[in-house]
């Protein structure tokens, strides 16, 4: 059973890093084609991904935000950690963690962790 | 980057009825469009890949279909569990993106 669970903090300070967690279970971060991406949701707004990390260690970022993020896995861990720095009000959302299955597409997606910005 | 326009953006349905959502393609993305289902709460479900392929568990009563620029989410008699916020996304170019969503609520 393919499984993925956000954890990080519930509330950061504008400028602050977010530093966010993907574990995930019933697969490995290292099969060939795989990767973990992370989505986040504004309240009330639509779907923005975020960034990707591939089996390989290839990555790619949301153009937007690039400057601001990075993202790292840890195979021996099935963890996927995700930064993103200068925290601001606009950046408060539900953050998701998700697979890309071997065919490029998102087949399943963690819980979900909500993140608020405020001082 | 790729925009992709959703319509309606909300519709009211009975049980039972046929929902029909569409998502345009800013350009062509060949069949690299996926359709997912959000709920409050839950984990978002994924329910369409590569245009009309299945997720796995996913109740036939969802199709989809399309290609290049046109695409189409179909859901037969709706089910009071259907009752939620729908969105495509592009896969083909990076960034990934998404559409604003279809929100289906109750009649």
């Amino acid at each position: 059973q393919i499984t993925l669970k956000e954890s990080g903090p519930a509330l950061v300070k504008p400028t602050q890093t977010l530093t966010l967690t993907c574990t995930v279970s019933g697969f490995s971060l290292s099969a060939n084609g795989v990767g973990v991406g992370w989505i986040r949701q504004p309240p009330g707004k639509a779907l923005e991904w975020l960034a990707l990390v591939f089996w390989d260690d290839d990555k790619r970022f949301s153009p937007s935000l690039k400057s601001r993020l990075t993202i790292t896995k840890d195979t021996s861990k099935e963890r996927v950690v995700l930064t993103l720095a200068n925290m601001d009000a606009l950046d408060t959302a539900t953050y998701y963690c998700a697979r890309r299955a071997p065919t490029g597409d998102i087949d399943y997606w963690g819980q979900g962790t909500l993140v608020s910005v405020s001082s | 980057d790729i925009q992709m326009t959703q319509s309606p953006p909300s519709l009211s349905a009975s049980v039972g009825d046929t929902v029909t959502i569409t998502c345009r393609a800013s350009q062509d993305i060949r069949s690299f469009l996926a359709w997912f289902q959000v709920q409050p709460g839950k984990a978002p479900k994924s329910l369409i890949y590569a245009a009309s392929g299945f997720q796995i568990g996913v109740p036939s009563r969802f199709s989809g279909s399309g290609s290049g620029t046109d695409f189409t989410l179909t859901i037969s008699s709706l089910q009071p569990e259907d009752f939620a916020t729908y969105y495509c996304q592009q896969y083909d170019t990076y960034p990934w993106t998404f559409g604003q969503g279809t929100k289906v609520e109750v009649k």
